[in-house]
C-alpha cells in the first residue's frame, strides 16, 4: 500500500470548514484513498473514500487531484464533537480480508 | 443495537495471567479482525479472518490466539500475559468482497501490572 503523509496536528474554528491534506504521491492506479478518524478513547469511525472522482457524504467531502497524488478532507461546518485524530489510507480495492494500515494521523483540534 | 461489541472494555490483571476479549459483529460481515493500539498510539492489525479462517497473522507473538467460532465472532486470548501487551484492543469487521470499510468496536483496554 502506498504511504501517506499528513500533518501532525491543525486547528480550526467552530463552525469553519476544516480542510485537511494528505499526500500520496506514490500511488498507484488501482488504489483508493480513505479517510477514517478516532475521537479520543473510541474505535476508528469510516468517513468517505474514493478513488479518482470527488465524493460526499452526509459527514465530508473529499477533493482528490488530478493527478491523485494529494486529496483534501473538507469537513463543511466543523463542530467541537469533529476533534478527533484524522487518518488517511491508501489501498488496493477494499475487496479482500486484507485489513487497512493506519499512520499517525492528524489530531484536528476544534476551537470554540 | 451496537453493531460491533467487545467485551470486557478494561481489563487490568497481573504479568504472568491468561486472558482473554471477546468480540461479536451483528452486522452479518464474513471478515473480522483485531487491531493493537500502544501507548504511542500507533493502532496495528493483528489477525485478519474471513469465515472462521485465518488470513493474516502479522508476526504476532504465539502467545495470542485468536478465535473464530462462527463468521459473527472473533475472540482473542492472551496467554503469559506480558508488560508489553498493555494497550487497547479493537475488533472490527467488514465484507470481504465490499468497499473497504471497517467497522470498529469500542475498545478493549487491558493493563498488564
Amino acid at each position: 500500500d502506498a504511504k501517506t503523509t499528513q500533518p501532525t496536528s491543525m486547528d480550526c474554528a467552530e463552525g469553519r470548514a476544516a480542510n485537511l491534506p494528505c499526500n500520496h504521491s506514490t500511488i498507484s492506479g488501482n488504489e483508493y484513498v480513505y479517510w477514517y478518524r478516532q475521537i479520543h478513547s473510541q474505535g476508528p469511525q469510516y468517513i468517505i473514500h474514493g478513488l479518482k472522482n470527488n465524493e460526499t457524504n452526509e459527514m465530508a467531502s473529499l477533493i482528490i487531484t488530478e493527478d491523485r497524488k494529494s486529496s483534501t478532507l473538507i469537513l463543511p461546518h466543523a463542530t467541537l464533537r469533529d476533534t478527533a485524530v484524522y487518518y488517511c489510507i491508501v489501498r488496493v480495492s477494499g475487496g479482500g480480508a486484507d485489513g487497512l494500515t493506519f499512520g499517525k494521523g492528524t489530531h484536528l483540534i476544534i476551537q470554540p | 443495537d451496537t453493531a460491533v461489541s467487545q467485551t470486557p472494555k478494561y481489563l487490568v490483571t497481573q504479568m504472568g495471567n491468561d486472558k482473554s476479549i471477546k468480540c461479536e459483529q451483528n452486522l452479518g460481515h464474513d471478515t473480522m479482525y483485531w487491531y493493537k493500539q500502544d501507548s504511542k498510539k500507533f493502532l496495528k492489525i493483528m489477525f485478519s479472518y474471513n469465515n472462521k479462517e485465518l488470513i493474516i497473522n502479522e508476526t504476532v507473538p504465539n502467545r495470542f490466539s485468536p478465535k473464530s467460532p462462527d463468521k459473527a465472532h472473533l475472540n482473542l486470548h492472551i496467554n503469559s500475559l506480558e508488560l508489553g501487551d498493555s494497550a487497547v484492543y479493537f475488533c472490527a469487521s467488514k465484507w470481504r468482497g465490499g468497499p473497504g470499510e471497517l467497522f470498529f468496536g469500542e475498545g478493549s483496554r487491558l493493563t498488564v501490572l
